[in-house]
C-alpha cells in the first residue's frame, strides 16, 4: 500500500494525451511539498522526468508537464509516442515520524 | 556527469546482512550540497525508499526499516553504503543508490546507479 496513489495502468494511441495522477494527503503533497516523477524501462534504473512539480530535466521533451493541486500532482504526456511506453512513478515527502521520502505504486503506460 | 555504480554479494543468506556499496564518479561525494540515499525495488513491485546520507554523516530512514538499516559515509573513497541487517525474503529487491538534490520543500533524486539484484535465500 503506497503512501501516494497512482492509477496501476493508464493507455493511449499515438498522438494522443494522458494524463497519470498522484493522489497523496495532507501529510504529503497536501502539506507543500513538491512532487517529481521518473520514467522506467524495464530492467533500468529510474529516470527523472519532472522535478519541482513542473520543471523538465535538460533533455526530457516538452511533451513532458507536471502539475500540482492540493492533495494531488499529475503527470501530462502529449503526442504520445511508442517510445513513451515505461512504467511512471511519482515521489515527494512526508511530515510523519521527522520526514521521509514517499513513492506511488506506479503507473504502466501503454502505448496502442 | 556524475556516475554511480553499487557493488556488493547479489545473494545474502536469511538472517544475515546485506552490505551494499555506492560508489560516485566524475565528481567529488563532498561537493555541493547533496544528500545520497538508497532506494530498492523488489522484483514486478514499486520504488521503496531506504535512507539517505548527508557527507557530515547525518542520516535520515524510512521508519519500516529504521531498526536495521545504517547507511555511511566514505568521502575518502567517494563511496556510501548501505547495510540491512536480518534480512528475509521480502528484502530480496534491485538496490539503486542515487544522489539527492535539496528543494525549498522536499528532496528529489537526479542521478542514480544502474542497480544492483539482491536475492535473499538459502
Amino acid at each position: 500500500q503506497s503512501v501516494l496513489t497512482q492509477p496501476p495502468s493508464v493507455s493511449g494511441a499515438p498522438g494522443q494525451r494522458i494524463t497519470i495522477s498522484c493522489t497523496g494527503s495532507n501529510s504529503n503533497i497536501g502539506a507543500g511539498y513538491d512532487v517529481h516523477w521518473y520514467q522506467q524501462f524495464p530492467g533500468t534504473a529510474p529516470k527523472l522526468l519532472i522535478y519541482v512539480n513542473t520543471n523538465r530535466p535538460s533533455g526530457v521533451p516538452d511533451r513532458f508537464s507536471g502539475s500540482k493541486s492540493g492533495t494531488s500532482a499529475s503527470l501530462a504526456i502529449t503526442g504520445l509516442r511508442a517510445e513513451d511506453e515505461a512504467d511512471y512513478y511519482c515521489q515527494s515527502s512526508d511530515t510523519r515520524l521527522s520526514g521521509f521520502e514517499v513513492f506511488g505504486g506506479g503507473t504502466k503506460l501503454t502505448v496502442l | 556527469q556524475v556516475q554511480l555504480q553499487e557493488s556488493g554479494p547479489g545473494l545474502v543468506m536469511p538472517s544475515q546482512t546485506l552490505s551494499l556499496t555506492c560508489t560516485v564518479s566524475g565528481g567529488s561525494i563532498t561537493s555541493g550540497s547533496y544528500y545520497w540515499t538508497w532506494i530498492r525495488q523488489p522484483a514486478g513491485k514499486g520504488l521503496e525508499w531506504i535512507g539517505r546520507i548527508y557527507t557530515s554523516g547525518s542520516t535520515n530512514y524510512n521508519p519500516s526499516l529504521k531498526r536495521r538499516v545504517t547507511i555511511s559515509v566514505d568521502t575518502s573513497k567517494n563511496q556510501f553504503s548501505l547495510k540491512l541487517t536480518s534480512v528475509t525474503a521480502a528484502d530480496s529487491a534491485v538496490y539503486y543508490c542515487a544522489r539527492v538534490i535539496v528543494t525549498t520543500w522536499g528532496y528529489y533524486f537526479d542521478y542514480w546507479g544502474r542497480g544492483t539484484l539482491v536475492t535473499v535465500s538459502s
